[in-house]
């Protein structure tokens, strides 16, 4: 089946820093979309992407659609104690079936 | 702003007893998804429902996992027995299901935490 592969595994930086995480695909995907998720909560939309080349940003955050379909970025600039939490990549296939393919997260520490 | 409402949002319960899930998707959502995450990992998709209908279960555990969406809204997530292997956070998740702007984007509950002892 589709693995996604998400990296950094974690990371640990200062306020002020950027930050950037990536997924991989074995298969490509139509859709890749970047959830954000607090400890004991569920995962909160950030950010859609839907096309190949797409860069999107949502205030602080700006999202890529890799041009290979295979692939998706994430940058968080000027981070924030607040963008503390764990974040997915996912990923869909297509057609009407909606299901999502989850990264395994990567885990941001902001240190005040 | 709507939500997808779950309850409980932690059970503990002991091997071999039954547990129960509910959620109640956004307004007018078509399509509910349950996803099974364990600690450390992404969610998992277990069930996804088209009104009520089944559209994908292929990675729920049928012979302890059962769910059902009666009426096309709510949606109760059961197991039965439980084994302590299925401590995790289930979540619920629901879309649009029909051809509009974001239509396949999954909006997630609290979800409800299970630790079977």
């Amino acid at each position: 089946g589709q693995q996604l592969n998400q990296s950094p595994q974690s990371m640990f930086i200062q306020e002020g820093e950027d930050v950037s995480m990536n997924c991989t695909s074995s298969s490509i995907f139509n859709t890749w979309l970047w959830y954000k998720q607090d400890p004991g909560e569920g995962p909160v939309l950030l950010i859609a992407l839907y096309k190949a080349g797409e860069l999107t940003s949502n205030g602080r955050l700006t999202a890529q659609f890799g041009i290979t379909r295979k692939d998706s970025f994430l940058n968080i600039s000027a981070s924030i104690p607040s963008d503390v939490g764990i974040y997915f990549c996912a990923g869909q296939s297509g057609g009407s079936n909606y299901k999502l393919t989850f990264g395994k997260g990567t885990l941001l520490t902001v240190n005040p | 702003e709507a939500e997808v409402a779950q309850s409980p949002r932690y059970k503990i319960t002991e091997k071999s007893q039954a547990v129960a899930f509910w959620c109640d998707p956004i307004s007018g959502h078509a399509t509910l998804y349950w996803y099974r995450q364990i600690l450390g990992q992404g969610p998992e998709l277990l069930v996804q429902f088209q009104d009520e209908s089944v559209v994908d279960d292929s990675q729920l555990p049928k012979d302890r996992f059962s769910a059902e969406r009666l009426k096309g809204v709510d949606s109760t997530l059961k197991i039965q027995p439980a084994e302590l292997g299925d401590s995790a956070m289930y979540l619920c998740a629901s879309s649009p299901g029909t051809p509009v702007f974001r239509a396949n984007v999954l909006t997630f509950g609290a979800g409800s935490r299970l630790t079977v002892l």
